[in-house]
């Protein structure tokens, strides 16, 4: 079974600054999809970012990139410039590939995310 | 493009009786994830539905159920309610295995 770990409860950071949110995670599958999600007070869950396994390059969206190691199963969400509608819950998420697209992802407990003015 | 419809928003219950939560997902999408999400137990897998099919579910008991239509619109039921069955429930509709876009989730107090 795939495990998702986010080992960081809690984080702050000042808006403007960077903050880094780890996230590992356990598995046997060569072939798989990590996700980052954001879940704001409104709890509305919005997909930050996504990385293909097979793909070495780290995926990158505006002000949010990755870090994937995928020996050590490491898959850490970097946020530059850090905004105040940043605050949220953030999700590190595993999706194996399958043949027929199942989907059953898997979440991590998740990180509070505070933007401090 | 519409996104992903969950009705009611806010649901209030009493211990023993049954609900019915239900998902509209992006049209064209197949695939319905269901998902319970508690302050103790984080993001839970319920069950995922595509083309009418279960094909995956998670680890809870047989209280809790569901169906897709041939629209794809997809209905939870949770019978015999209990306290702990408290929850914001999420949908999530998917297209090939690309990752899911959520609805804005069921909050379901049991009283």
């Amino acid at each position: 079974a795939q495990t998702v770990t986010q080992s960081q409860p809690e984080m702050s950071v000042q808006e403007a600054e960077t903050v880094t949110l780890s996230c590992t995670y356990d598995t046997s599958e060569s072939n798989y999809y990590l996700f980052w999600y954001k879940q704001p007070p409104s709890r509305q869950m919005i997909l930050v970012i996504r990385q293909e396994a097979y793909k070495q390059q780290n995926a990158t969206e505006n002000r949010f990139s990755v870090n994937f190691q995928k020996a050590a199963k490491s898959f850490s969400l970097k946020i530059s410039d850090s905004q105040l509608g940043d605050t949220a819950m953030y999700f590190c998420a595993f999706m194996k590939h399958s043949r027929n697209n199942n989907n059953d992802m898997r979440f991590g407990a998740g990180t509070r995310l505070t933007v401090k003015p | 493009k519409a996104g992903v419809t969950q009705t009611p928003r806010y649901l209030i219950k009493t211990r023993g009786q049954q609900v019915t939560l239900s998902c509209s997902p992006i049209s064209g999408h197949r695939s319905v994830s269901w998902y319970q999400q508690t302050p103790g137990q984080g993001l839970q897998f319920l069950f995922e539905y595509f083309s009418e099919t279960q094909r995956n579910k998670g680890n809870f008991p047989g209280r809790f159920s569901g169906r897709q239509f041939s629209n794809s619109r997809s209905e939870m039921n949770v019978s015999t309610l209990e306290l702990g069955d408290s929850a914001l429930y999420l949908c999530a509709s998917s297209d090939r295995g690309l990752g899911y876009t959520f609805g804005s989730g069921t909050r379901l107090t049991v009283v």
